[in-house]
């Protein structure tokens, strides 16, 4: 089955510099990849998916990239705030009738001022 | 809010209670899925229901028992526990043809 690695587990930086989580997944099959955001608390909330089909998608300050053949994706925050301190997933599934989405460990990213 | 709730939030029982999680989502959704969330393990999936119909159980013990009605409802029914049995349990759903899910916040079960 699918495994998916992600790297760092904890991560800090100041208000205003960047982030970047990366993933690594086993399945060359897998051609669906979300990134969670799990605030304390909440539930995961989907900020931003990638597909095989692509190399990079951007939602404002959040990018991610996927490269197929090394089997790898990232998510990047840019110009990062306070808000962003939370704990972020990746995931990796085939297309399909009711994915099965399997999850990286998490990363904690703390923002500080 | 992401329209999937889940109650109750939080529960403590002993190891020969029986008691239930229930999810409800508003998305008009009809695929459901419930996870355990573990401190420093990714999210396990436990079962998944599509169109009403169990398709995925993964290896879950039979002290935990799903049930999904209709499409806008889940339960899981839980009976004597173990303490390792400790832990969120996220609810989540989405077209049953579509990748993308969306959680609920979660019930937060402690096992005594």
């Amino acid at each position: 089955g699918e495994n998916v690695e992600q790297h760092p587990s904890t991560l800090s930086v100041q208000e205003g510099d960047s982030a970047v989580i990366k993933c690594t997944y086993s399945d060359s099959a897998s051609n669906y990849f979300p990134w969670y955001k799990q605030e304390l608390g909440k539930g995961p909330q989907l900020i931003i998916d990638i597909r095989s089909n692509v190399g990079e998608k951007k939602d404002q300050r959040i990018a991610v990239t996927l490269n197929k053949t090394a089997k790898h994706f990232s998510l990047h925050i840019t110009e990062t705030q306070p808000e962003d301190s939370a704990v972020y997933f990746c995931a990796a599934s085939k297309t399909g009738t009711a994915s099965k989405l399997t999850f990286g460990t998490g990363t904690r990213l703390q923002v500080t001022l | 809010e992401t329209g999937v709730t889940q109650t109750p939030r939080h529960l403590v029982m002993g190891m020969t209670n029986k008691k239930s999680l229930k999810c409800e989502q508003h998305l008009g959704h009809n695929a459901m899925y419930w996870y355990k969330q573990s401190a420093k393990k990714p999210l396990e999936l436990m079962f998944v229901y599509s169109l009403e119909e169990r398709v995925e159980n993964n290896s879950v013990p039979s002290r935990f028992s799903p049930e999904c009605p209709n499409s806008s409802h889940l339960f899981l029914h839980l009976h004597t526990l173990q303490p390792e049995d400790s832990a969120l349990y996220l609810c989540a759903s989405s077209h049953a043809d579509q990748e993308t899910q969306y959680f609920g916040p979660g019930t937060r079960l402690l096992v005594l």
